[in-house]
Protein backbone atom coordinates (compact mmCIF):
# COMPACT_ATOMS: atom_id res chain seq x y z
CA UNK A 1 0.00 0.00 0.00
CA UNK A 2 0.80 3.58 -0.75
CA UNK A 3 2.68 5.61 1.77
CA UNK A 4 3.01 8.90 2.87
CA UNK A 5 6.27 10.12 1.54
CA UNK A 6 8.74 12.99 1.99
CA UNK A 7 11.13 14.64 0.67
CA UNK A 8 14.57 15.19 1.32
CA UNK A 9 15.00 12.70 3.81
CA UNK A 10 17.78 14.47 4.67
CA UNK A 11 18.86 18.29 4.56
CA UNK A 12 21.82 20.39 5.95
CA UNK A 13 21.64 24.38 5.73
CA UNK A 14 23.45 27.00 7.09
CA UNK A 15 21.91 29.29 10.17
CA UNK A 16 19.81 31.96 8.10
CA UNK A 17 19.17 29.76 5.46
CA UNK A 18 15.66 28.45 3.98
CA UNK A 19 14.79 25.36 3.52
CA UNK A 20 11.36 23.75 2.04
CA UNK A 21 10.36 20.54 2.56
CA UNK A 22 8.04 18.07 0.92
CA UNK A 23 5.12 15.74 1.74
CA UNK A 24 2.55 13.78 -0.83
CA UNK A 25 -0.03 12.11 1.14
CA UNK A 26 -1.28 8.64 0.85
CA UNK A 27 -3.88 8.94 -2.28
CA UNK A 28 -7.26 10.18 -1.11
CA UNK A 29 -6.32 11.35 1.81
CA UNK A 30 -7.73 15.04 2.71
CA UNK A 31 -5.79 16.11 5.65
CA UNK A 32 -2.09 16.47 6.62
CA UNK A 33 -0.48 17.40 9.53
CA UNK A 34 3.17 18.60 10.13
CA UNK A 35 5.28 18.16 13.22
CA UNK A 36 8.54 18.19 14.55
CA UNK A 37 10.72 16.33 16.46
CA UNK A 38 13.51 17.50 18.58
CA UNK A 39 16.51 15.29 19.89
CA UNK A 40 14.97 13.20 22.79
CA UNK A 41 11.34 14.52 22.87
CA UNK A 42 8.37 13.74 21.55
CA UNK A 43 7.05 15.01 18.27
CA UNK A 44 5.29 18.54 18.71
CA UNK A 45 2.46 19.52 15.89
CA UNK A 46 3.14 22.43 13.76
CA UNK A 47 0.14 22.59 11.16
CA UNK A 48 -2.47 20.96 9.88
CA UNK A 49 -4.63 21.02 6.23
CA UNK A 50 -7.47 20.03 5.69
CA UNK A 51 -9.10 20.38 1.62
CA UNK A 52 -6.33 22.84 0.96
CA UNK A 53 -7.14 25.12 3.69
CA UNK A 54 -4.87 25.73 7.09
CA UNK A 55 -7.20 23.87 9.85
CA UNK A 56 -4.68 23.92 12.98
CA UNK A 57 -1.63 25.59 14.33
CA UNK A 58 0.43 24.68 16.82
CA UNK A 59 3.40 25.96 18.19
CA UNK A 60 4.99 26.82 14.95
CA UNK A 61 7.23 29.98 14.35
CA UNK A 62 6.25 32.49 12.38
CA UNK A 63 9.33 31.86 10.24
CA UNK A 64 7.53 29.02 9.13
CA UNK A 65 4.87 28.82 6.45
CA UNK A 66 2.86 25.91 4.73
CA UNK A 67 0.62 25.09 2.39
CA UNK A 68 -1.48 21.80 1.09
CA UNK A 69 -2.08 22.07 -3.25
CA UNK A 70 -4.60 21.41 -4.86
CA UNK A 71 -3.26 17.77 -5.33
CA UNK A 72 -3.15 17.85 -1.90
CA UNK A 73 0.79 17.51 -1.30
CA UNK A 74 1.48 19.80 0.97
CA UNK A 75 4.91 22.00 1.46
CA UNK A 76 6.88 23.69 5.13
CA UNK A 77 9.04 26.32 4.26
CA UNK A 78 11.42 27.25 6.34
CA UNK A 79 13.33 31.23 6.70
CA UNK A 80 15.99 32.61 8.74
CA UNK A 81 16.88 28.84 9.84
CA UNK A 82 18.24 29.00 13.56
CA UNK A 83 20.44 26.11 15.18
CA UNK A 84 17.35 24.97 17.16
CA UNK A 85 15.77 24.03 13.67
CA UNK A 86 17.46 21.15 14.00
CA UNK A 87 15.21 18.13 14.21
CA UNK A 88 13.03 15.67 12.59
CA UNK A 89 9.93 16.62 10.31
CA UNK A 90 7.03 14.60 10.00
CA UNK A 91 4.46 14.59 7.72
CA UNK A 92 1.24 12.60 8.22
CA UNK A 93 -2.13 12.35 6.49
CA UNK A 94 -5.52 10.95 7.26
CA UNK A 95 -8.68 11.10 5.75
CA UNK A 96 -11.02 13.78 6.91
CA UNK A 97 -10.08 15.19 10.58
CA UNK A 98 -13.05 14.26 13.07
CA UNK A 99 -11.07 13.68 15.69
CA UNK A 100 -11.07 10.08 15.39
CA UNK A 101 -9.14 9.40 11.92
CA UNK A 102 -6.23 7.70 12.24
CA UNK A 103 -2.97 9.58 11.09
CA UNK A 104 0.02 7.98 8.80
CA UNK A 105 3.30 9.26 9.40
CA UNK A 106 5.80 9.68 6.36
CA UNK A 107 9.78 8.55 7.02
CA UNK A 108 10.14 12.17 8.15
CA UNK A 109 12.82 14.80 7.25
CA UNK A 110 16.43 15.29 9.30
CA UNK A 111 17.11 18.95 8.99
CA UNK A 112 20.80 19.58 9.90
CA UNK A 113 21.50 23.53 11.01
CA UNK A 114 24.96 24.37 10.86
CA UNK B 1 2.25 21.20 30.86
CA UNK B 2 2.34 17.35 29.37
CA UNK B 3 -1.18 16.58 28.58
CA UNK B 4 -0.05 12.92 27.82
CA UNK B 5 2.33 11.20 29.67
CA UNK B 6 4.26 7.92 29.44
CA UNK B 7 6.36 7.58 32.83
CA UNK B 8 8.01 4.61 31.96
CA UNK B 9 11.28 5.68 29.93
CA UNK B 10 11.82 2.21 29.28
CA UNK B 11 10.95 -1.48 29.85
CA UNK B 12 12.75 -4.22 29.44
CA UNK B 13 11.25 -8.29 28.76
CA UNK B 14 12.08 -11.41 28.25
CA UNK B 15 11.14 -12.83 24.49
CA UNK B 16 7.34 -14.79 24.75
CA UNK B 17 6.45 -12.41 27.76
CA UNK B 18 3.70 -9.97 27.77
CA UNK B 19 4.82 -5.66 27.37
CA UNK B 20 2.72 -3.89 29.45
CA UNK B 21 3.45 -0.18 28.25
CA UNK B 22 1.48 2.42 30.03
CA UNK B 23 0.23 6.10 29.05
CA UNK B 24 -1.95 9.07 31.42
CA UNK B 25 -3.26 11.83 30.39
CA UNK B 26 -5.14 15.13 31.83
CA UNK B 27 -7.34 16.42 29.27
CA UNK B 28 -10.94 14.76 29.43
CA UNK B 29 -11.71 16.36 25.85
CA UNK B 30 -9.60 13.60 24.49
CA UNK B 31 -11.73 10.76 22.77
CA UNK B 32 -9.49 9.32 20.47
CA UNK B 33 -6.03 7.40 21.73
CA UNK B 34 -3.49 5.70 19.28
CA UNK B 35 -0.33 3.77 19.86
CA UNK B 36 2.63 4.20 17.29
CA UNK B 37 5.60 2.03 17.13
CA UNK B 38 9.18 4.15 16.13
CA UNK B 39 12.68 3.03 15.16
CA UNK B 40 15.22 5.19 14.93
CA UNK B 41 15.50 7.66 12.06
CA UNK B 42 11.71 6.51 10.76
CA UNK B 43 8.69 7.76 11.00
CA UNK B 44 5.94 6.68 13.50
CA UNK B 45 4.09 3.26 12.63
CA UNK B 46 0.73 3.06 13.30
CA UNK B 47 -0.28 0.00 15.48
CA UNK B 48 -3.66 0.21 17.11
CA UNK B 49 -6.23 2.88 18.36
CA UNK B 50 -9.15 3.08 20.51
CA UNK B 51 -12.26 5.57 20.77
CA UNK B 52 -13.27 6.83 24.14
CA UNK B 53 -16.28 4.69 23.52
CA UNK B 54 -14.84 1.35 24.35
CA UNK B 55 -12.50 -0.31 26.61
CA UNK B 56 -10.62 -2.33 24.46
CA UNK B 57 -9.76 -2.73 21.30
CA UNK B 58 -7.46 -5.98 19.57
CA UNK B 59 -5.86 -6.48 16.92
CA UNK B 60 -3.45 -9.67 16.89
CA UNK B 61 -0.93 -9.66 19.74
CA UNK B 62 -1.95 -5.77 20.82
CA UNK B 63 -4.29 -4.97 22.89
CA UNK B 64 -5.76 -1.23 24.08
CA UNK B 65 -7.32 -1.09 27.07
CA UNK B 66 -8.71 2.67 28.13
CA UNK B 67 -10.25 3.48 31.73
CA UNK B 68 -11.59 6.48 31.28
CA UNK B 69 -12.01 7.42 35.29
CA UNK B 70 -8.46 7.00 35.79
CA UNK B 71 -7.76 8.77 32.26
CA UNK B 72 -5.21 5.74 31.69
CA UNK B 73 -5.05 3.52 28.86
CA UNK B 74 -1.94 0.57 28.26
CA UNK B 75 -0.75 -1.52 25.34
CA UNK B 76 -0.77 -4.99 26.03
CA UNK B 77 1.54 -7.10 23.79
CA UNK B 78 1.35 -10.99 24.18
CA UNK B 79 3.92 -13.00 23.43
CA UNK B 80 6.75 -10.15 22.95
CA UNK B 81 9.27 -10.58 19.91
CA UNK B 82 12.25 -9.35 19.60
CA UNK B 83 11.48 -7.43 16.54
CA UNK B 84 9.03 -5.47 18.95
CA UNK B 85 12.15 -3.59 20.11
CA UNK B 86 11.43 0.06 19.73
CA UNK B 87 10.34 3.41 20.86
CA UNK B 88 6.70 3.21 21.51
CA UNK B 89 4.13 6.59 22.11
CA UNK B 90 0.79 7.07 23.35
CA UNK B 91 -1.25 9.87 21.40
CA UNK B 92 -4.58 11.25 21.85
CA UNK B 93 -7.06 13.68 20.06
CA UNK B 94 -9.98 15.09 20.34
CA UNK B 95 -9.48 18.33 22.19
CA UNK B 96 -9.62 20.22 19.49
CA UNK B 97 -12.10 19.00 16.41
CA UNK B 98 -8.89 19.24 14.24
CA UNK B 99 -7.45 15.81 14.68
CA UNK B 100 -4.28 17.15 15.88
CA UNK B 101 -2.39 14.57 17.98
CA UNK B 102 -0.45 15.30 21.22
CA UNK B 103 2.08 12.52 22.10
CA UNK B 104 3.78 11.22 25.40
CA UNK B 105 7.17 11.33 25.36
CA UNK B 106 7.74 7.57 24.52
CA UNK B 107 8.65 4.18 26.24
CA UNK B 108 11.44 2.29 25.00
CA UNK B 109 10.63 -1.38 25.31
CA UNK B 110 13.75 -3.71 24.64
CA UNK B 111 12.46 -7.22 24.01
CA UNK B 112 15.64 -10.12 25.02
CA UNK B 113 15.73 -13.31 23.48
Amino acid sequence: AAGVIQSPRHLIKEKRETATLKCYPIPRHDTVYWYQQGPGQDPQFLISFYEKMQSDKGSIPDRFSAQQFSDYHSELNMSSLELGDSALYFCASSLRFRGTDTQYFGPGTRLTVL
Amino acid sequence: DQQVKQNSPSLSVQEGRISILNCDYTNSMFDYFLWYKKYPAEGPTFLISISSIKDKNEDGRFTVFLNKSAKHLSLHIVPSQPGDSAVYFCAASGASNTGKLIFGQGTTLQVKP
